[in-house]
């Protein structure tokens, strides 16, 4: 079965300094890729996609990503953070015809301290 | 685009009551996701429909649960003879079909707590 893995469960950094976290996927077939945040009573916002081309793909926010298929990962980067980004982020893979399938992986929280 | 819409944001019912929620999708979007999202997890796919047809649906989506879609805009989410287990945060999303684009927009959700 598909899965999704974020193995921080909560990571905290200084506002300013920079920021991976990290996501790696189990699919067989070229995914559709994403990451999601969410921050305290907001919907899940769309920060960046993947479906296939150039695999550094640029998001909202001043947030990028890189897939990297020999290593199953999607991991979402920022140079600056700023306290503001202080949410919960979720990478998700989407799996069926268009993606429609969407599985969540249990989600980054962030911490931005000053 | 004034987004996914949902209604209501919070329900408090009592065990074996039954809950409707409503979903308003992006009016351009044929396609309609529900979610539902526990404490501390990322939200967990339930079903999906394209215009009115519900094409997939999971197995944590047991026979107390049903959607309909039935003119193919808003949807409609109802949980018959609630449960403890049933309390969670109930997201719905919409989406263009494949040859528009993939991702999904999500709505603010429904908290339900079951009491």
């Amino acid at each position: 079965a598909q899965s999704v893995t974020q193995p921080d469960i909560h990571i905290t950094v200084s506002e300013g300094a920079s920021l991976e976290l990290r996501c790696n996927y189990s699919y067989g077939a070229t995914p559709y890729l994403f990451w999601y945040v969410q921050s305290p009573g907001q919907g899940l916002q769309l920060l960046l996609k993947y479906f296939s081309g150039d695999t550094l793909v640029q998001g909202i926010k001043g947030f990028e990503a890189e897939f990297k298929r020999s290593q199953s990962s999607f991991n979402l980067r920022k140079p600056s953070v700023h306290w503001s980004d202080a949410a919960e982020y979720f990478c998700a893979v989407g799996e069926g015809n268009g993606g429609f399938k969407t599985i969540f992986g249990a989600g980054t929280r962030l911490f931005v301290k000053a | 685009d004034t987004g996914v819409s949902q209604d209501p944001r919070h329900k408090i019912t009592k065990r074996g009551q039954n809950v409707t929620f409503r979903c308003d999708p992006i009016s351009e979007h044929n396609r309609l996701y529900w979610y539902r999202q526990t404490l501390g997890q990322g939200p967990e796919f339930l079903t999906y429909f394209q215009n009115e047809a519900q094409l997939e649906k999971s197995r944590l989506l047991s026979d107390r649960f049903s959607a309909e879609r039935p003119k193919g805009s808003f949807s409609t989410l109802e949980i018959q003879r609630t449960e403890q287990g049933d309390s969670a945060m109930y997201l719905c999303a919409s989406s263009f079909g494949s040859d528009r684009g993939y991702e999904q927009y999500f709505g603010p959700g429904t908290r339900l707590t079951v009491t």
